[in-house]
C-alpha cells in the first residue's frame, strides 16, 4: 500500500478556518470509513483527534471536525488557536499520510 | 493512570539486535490489539507491527518482516519488539501504541523511544 498524499504545509491566522486534505485511493480512503487523524506537536508522542471519518475522541475540541469525498478525507481546524501549530498526519489501514505542518500566522 | 512507557532505545551498529519494552496500565491493555509505530528522524509515521490480545496474531510492514518480532506478556502489562539484523534505515523513534481493530486508529501512545543503527 503506498503512504496517503498529505500537503506539505498548511496556514492560517488565529480565529480563521483551516483544512487539510488525505487523498488515498478507492481500496483505502474511498472503500471504508476508517481514516484517523493524529496532531504531534515537536518532540510529542501524536495525538488522536479524528477517527471513523468523523468522530472526535473525548477530550477533542469541537473545532476538529473530519470528512471525507470519494477518495479523499480532509480535517478541518476552526476557529484556529495558537497551539493548533502542529504536524498533522492521516492514517487509513495501517497507512499514514506524509505529514502536514499547520502554521498559525 | 491510563499510559504506556518505552524503553529499551540506544546506539546500536548494523547488523546488532535491541530489544523495546513498553508498560502498560491495565485499562488500556488488557484485551486489546497493541502496535509498534516509527518515526525516523524528520519524517513521518510508519507502522510496523501490530499483535492481537492474546499474541496469537501478528502482522508484519514488510520491510521489518523476518527481522523484527512483536510479542506481548499480558500478566506483566507489557508489550516487546525484539529487533535484529538491524539497519540504518530503522533508525527512528519507536512507539507503542494502542490500536482498535476493524477501525485501524491508534488511540493510546507511548513517549517513543529512539533506536540509533550506525557505527
Amino acid at each position: 500500500q503506498s503512504a496517503l498524499t498529505q500537503p506539505p504545509s498548511a496556514s492560517g491566522s488565529p480565529g480563521q478556518s483551516v483544512t487539510i486534505s488525505c487523498t488515498g485511493t478507492s481500496s483505502d480512503v474511498g472503500d471504508y470509513n476508517y481514516v484517523s487523524w493524529y496532531q504531534q506537536h515537536p518532540g510529542k508522542a501524536p495525538k488522536l483527534m479524528i477517527y471513523e471519518v468523523s468522530k472526535r475522541p473525548s477530550g477533542v475540541p469541537d473545532r476538529f471536525s473530519g470528512s471525507k469525498s470519494g477518495n479523499t478525507a480532509s480535517l478541518t481546524v476552526s476557529g484556529l488557536q495558537a497551539e493548533d501549530e502542529a504536524d498533522y498526519y492521516c492514517s487509513s489501514l495501517r497507512v499514514f499520510g506524509g505529514g502536514t505542518k499547520l502554521t498559525v500566522l | 493512570e491510563v499510559q504506556l512507557v518505552e524503553s529499551g532505545g540506544g546506539l546500536v551498529q548494523p547488523g546488532g539486535s535491541l530489544r523495546l519494552s513498553c508498560a502498560a496500565s491495565e485499562l488500556i491493555f488488557s484485551g486489546y490489539w497493541m502496535s509498534w509505530v516509527r518515526q525516523a528522524p524528520g519524517k513521518g509515521l510508519e507502522w510496523v507491527a501490530n499483535i492481537n490480545q492474546y499474541g496469537s496474531e501478528k502482522y508484519y510492514v514488510g520491510s521489518v518482516r523476518g527481522r523484527f518480532t512483536i510479542s506481548r506478556d499480558n500478566a506483566e502489562k507489557s508489550l516487546f519488539l525484539q529487533m535484529n539484523s538491524l539497519r540504518a534505515e530503522d533508525t527512528a523513534v519507536y512507539y507503542c501504541a494502542r490500536v482498535r481493530t476493524i477501525s485501524n486508529y491508534f488511540d493510546y501512545w507511548g513517549q517513543g523511544t529512539l533506536v540509533t543503527v550506525s557505527s
